[in-house]
């Protein structure tokens, strides 16, 4: 059973372009949450999914970000118009139902 | 809204020393806590899990303790070595949330 699996690893876009993100979760887990770590800064949630529906996007900033996990396929994390400060690491966690979650390697995103 | 708060934020021990990191959170309607490690540069690593009806969990020379009712809960490392340095962060997830909520972390040095 293959970890979280975040590609790609690292992204450097400039700035105005767009940023996908993309999270396998590990098998059999429904539920996928999106995490956003600054330099020197601590884990800010961003935005939770289960198959086909958000449930809770608090996190996530009303411009320019959107999110989805479709029936079939990774979740994305969608970054548009990107500008400096969006860039940081991007950490996906999959679980199953109030269990134990389990992270990916994350996606370092770099705007120059 | 769940606060998290991991005390002291950097810790600089001798090798082979036993030591205590703490978390502690606000609200104590928690549905489970979890510790990670993160080394720099990387992913979350899932240390112990200890689910709410539950006081403590061991992994190895882990040992991770939960005390809902005062809001906190502690890692035990025992007999620590170089490669335990990392950072260290616990999460909780609370009944009536939709995220986990995290700790901004110990910085652990071990020194050979």
């Amino acid at each position: 059973n293959a970890g979280v699996m975040q590609n790609p690893r690292h992204l450097v876009r400039r700035r105005g372009q767009e940023a996908r993100l993309r999270c396998s979760p590990m098998k059999g887990h429904s539920h996928v949450y999106w995490y956003r770590q600054l330099p020197e800064e601590g884990l800010k949630f961003m935005v939770y999914l289960q198959k086909e529906n958000i449930i809770d996007e608090s996190g996530m900033p009303k411009e320019r970000f959107s999110a989805e996990f479709p029936k079939e396929g990774p979740s994305i994390l969608r970054i548009q118009q990107v500008v400096r400060g969006d860039s940081a690491a991007y950490f996906c966690a999959s679980s199953p139902p109030m269990r134990e979650a389990f992270f990916g390697q994350g996606t370092r995103l770099t705007v120059v | 809204k769940q606060e998290v708060t991991q005390i002291p934020a950097a810790l600089s021990v001798p090798e082979g020393e036993n030591l205590v990191l703490n978390c502690s959170f606000t609200d104590s309607a928690i549905y489970n806590l979890q510790w990670f490690r993160q080394d720099p540069g990387k992913g979350l690593t899932s240390l112990l899990l200890i689910q709410s009806s539950q006081r403590e969990q061991t992994s190895g020379r882990l040992n991770a303790s939960l005390d809902k009712s005062s809001g906190r809960s502690t890692l035990y490392i025992a007999a620590s070595q170089p490669g335990d340095s990392a950072t260290y962060l616990c999460a909780t997830f609370i009944s009536t949330g939709n995220q986990f909520y995290f700790g901004t972390g110990t910085s652990l040095t071990v020194i050979p």
